[in-house]
């Protein structure tokens, strides 16, 4: 069964904690995408990933670290030094190159809640 | 880097309707424009993309429209019905340079019975 999965669906944190949220897929798409959405606003990139072992900061970086070590997983971390860490996260990924369709897939999302 | 902006952010139609998004944005370079549904916590979903070489694209009840001179691009919905009703976002991205989306604030469409 193809797709890309996050994990967990729920996730609460105390403050000055580091969180990880875990996305995978088994589409064999190069590259994969993590987007922030918070209420009234689009989605905004945090980070993407074109291949492995490389990866790029989007519009809103700072706070968040993020690896590529296998094809199929993009982990991102949200560290204590994201200020407002509380939002619905959304992992996605497609295909690299100008052929094909352009779609990015996206995973189920996470929703992170600091306490 | 590009910068896209979306109108009107609420939309109330009544149900056979049409109903009317409208996308601008700033990079000339931008040669792809998707538009995705998100159904209240659900992933968005792609329902119609169009590339800068094709001024208009139809699906069904579905089409959307690029103006590439006037760097605005649109999503027209005909005869609407109740679970029409979503967020729909639109995006732009450069899909020779990367395929980053930037994505629209989002549109919320009601489609009244």
């Amino acid at each position: 069964d193809g797709g890309i999965t996050q994990s967990p669906k729920y996730l609460f944190r105390k403050e000055g904690q580091n969180v990880t949220l875990s996305c995978e897929q088994n589409l064999n798409h190069d590259a994969m995408y993590w987007y922030r959405q918070d209420p009234g606003q689009g989605l905004r990139l945090i980070y993407y990933s074109q291949i492995v072992n490389d990866f790029q900061k989007g519009d809103i970086a700072e706070g968040y670290s993020v690896s590529r070590e296998k094809k199929e997983s993009f982990p991102l971390t949200v560290t204590s030094a994201q200020k407002n860490p509380t939002a619905f996260y959304l992992c996605a990924s497609s295909i690299t190159g100008t052929s094909g369709s352009g779609e990015q897939f996206f995973g189920p999302g996470t929703r992170l809640t600091v306490l | 880097g590009e910068n896209v902006e979306q109108h009107p952010s609420t939309l109330s139609v009544q149900e056979g309707d049409s109903a009317v998004i409208k996308c601008t944005y700033s990079d000339s370079a931008s040669n792809y424009f998707p538009w995705y549904k998100q159904e209240l916590g659900k992933r968005p979903q792609l329902i119609i993309d169009i590339r800068s070489n094709v001024g208009e694209k139809k699906d069904q009840r579905i089409a959307v429209t690029l103006n590439k001179t006037a760097k605005h691009f649109s999503l027209h919905i005909t005869e609407t019905q109740p679970e029409d009703s979503a967020v729909y976002f639109c995006a732009a991205s450069n899909r020779n340079t990367g395929n980053q989306f930037y994505f629209g604030t989002g549109t919320s469409l009601t489609v009244i019975p």
